[in-house]
């Protein structure tokens, strides 16, 4: 089906174990975004990508690993995961600058224990 | 820092009344957007606005973007409980350089039948 996936889409790990949570999009879009959502804080980036191989920090980076080795794929990795970590993650994409809306997956609703 | 401020939080009114959300900030943005968010979802794009001053209508939706276009509003006439959701303003504070968004808290609206 034509879009963005994610998934899983309900995780629950335990403190220190490493996570990976998947993205994909059919539409080619360059650019590509993980936010976590938190109550009271809205959506805060925590790393985008403007291509394949093309990555950069967002607003809260850190214990957060991302790749991009093919355009339709934005993993995004807990290396070593923290309660703290415990949110609702969603990707996004866009086509190329300029544009404005941003498309968005369905989340992965993550808890660390 | 929040960039993005959003009024009221929280919103919750009775079917056909009216109703104003707020969306301001300090910085000049370049583009601003409103998103609504359903539980479980992801955000989904309502409309976009780009000059000062600019007032666009969706049905029962009226956004404008302010003549500084450092804050927005958004009024929605004779709400209905299909109108229930997140609400969550977005701003490029970039100057179009990249495709990144600073987004509001947010204001959950709940329109009881």
């Amino acid at each position: 089906d034509a879009g963005i996936t994610q998934s899983p889409r309900y995780k629950i790990t335990e403190t220190g174990r490493q996570v990976t949570l998947m993205c994909h999009q059919t539409w080619s879009h360059s650019y590509m975004f993980w936010y976590r959502q938190d109550l009271g804080h809205g959506l805060r980036l925590i790393y985008y990508s403007a291509a394949a191989d093309i990555t950069d920090k967002g607003e809260v980076p850190d214990g957060y690993v991302v790749s991009r080795s093919k355009t339709e794929n934005f993993p995004l990795t807990l290396e070593s995961a923290t309660r703290s970590q415990t949110s609702v993650y969603f990707c996004a994409s866009s086509a190329t600058r300029p544009s404005y809306e941003q498309y968005f997956g369905p989340g992965t609703r993550l808890t660390v224990t | 820092t929040q960039l993005l401020e959003q009024s009221p939080q929280f919103l919750s009114i009775q079917e056909g009344e009216n109703l104003t959300v707020y969306c301001n900030s300090s910085s000049v943005f370049s583009s601003l957007q409103w998103y609504r968010q359903e539980p479980g979802e992801g955000p989904v794009l309502l409309v976009t606005v780009v000059t000062g001053g600019e007032v666009k209508k969706l049905k029962r939706l009226t956004f404008q973007f302010g003549d500084a276009r450092k804050d927005s509003s958004l009024h929605i006439t004779a709400a209905q409980p299909g109108d229930t959701g997140l609400y969550l303003c977005a701003g490029d504070n970039s100057g179009g350089a990249t495709n990144k968004l600073i987004f509001g808290t947010g204001t959950l609206l709940a329109v009881q039948p």
